[in-house]
């Protein structure tokens, strides 16, 4: 069964602290996506990547960064997390190294981050 | 940044009815993807229309494409409980995905 799981379904830090999502696929994915959800807007594209240390600004990258040391890992990072990044964030991954009509993302579960 | 309107946002019928769920743009996507989303889950991929016309069904569900492929549709026959989620539509151009807000569907007994 392919799977993508994401380190922590909930986490709580306080504003100002280094946060650190994870998320691994078993997939063989080449490419790799974060994104987060709110109510009333839907799901929105931080960061993707499409190969092994390679990476590109999605539509709302502000206060974000991203690291993919090993195909398999895409790390989302706050530096300096902030109470306008609670939120909800999905980690997904895909097949293909060129664009591919047919691609499916599959998403990890989710993790729920409140900064406080 | 492509938009996607879908609507209504929010939908509650009661079981058995039929319900459509419309997901529109100004632009061309190369595929559309209709997802499904649980409480506590991730996105979960129902379908993917390529073709402008097309037509694809998943037992009581029937999605179709645009002739121009800017504009996409769910309809649900005969609504179940089972059914209630979130469906989200995503439109698919250079590796990435714009998502439609979308549709909160609750089913009641």
């Amino acid at each position: 069964d392919v799977k993508v799981t994401q380190s922590s379904r909930y986490l709580v830090k306080r504003t100002g602290e280094k946060v650190f999502l994870e998320c691994v696929q078993d997939m063989d994915h080449e490419n790799m996506f974060w994104y987060r959800q709110d109510p009333g807007l839907g799901l929105r594209l931080i960061y993707f990547s499409y190969d092994v240390k390679m990476k590109e600004k999605g539509d709302i990258p502000e206060g974000y960064s991203v690291s993919r040391e090993k195909k398999e890992r895409f790390s989302l990072i706050l530096e300096s997390a902030s109470t306008n990044q609670t939120s909800m964030y999905l980690c997904a991954s895909t097949s293909g190294g060129e664009t591919n009509s047919y691609n499916e993302q599959f998403f990890g579960p989710g993790t729920r981050l409140t900064v406080l | 940044t492509q938009l996607l309107e879908q609507s209504p946002q929010f939908l509650s019928i009661q079981e058995g009815e039929n319900l459509t769920v419309y997901c529109n743009s100004s632009s061309v996507f190369s595929s559309l993807q209709w997802y499904r989303q649980e409480p506590g889950e991730g996105p979960v991929l129902l379908v993917t229309v390529v073709t402008g016309g097309e037509v694809k069904k998943l037992k009581r569900l029937t999605f179709q494409f645009g002739d121009a492929r800017k504009d996409s549709s769910l309809h649900i026959t005969a609504a179940q409980t089972g059914d209630t989620g979130l469906y989200l539509c995503a439109g698919l151009r250079n590796y990435k995905l714009t998502f439609g807000k979308g549709t909160l569907l609750t089913v009641n007994p």
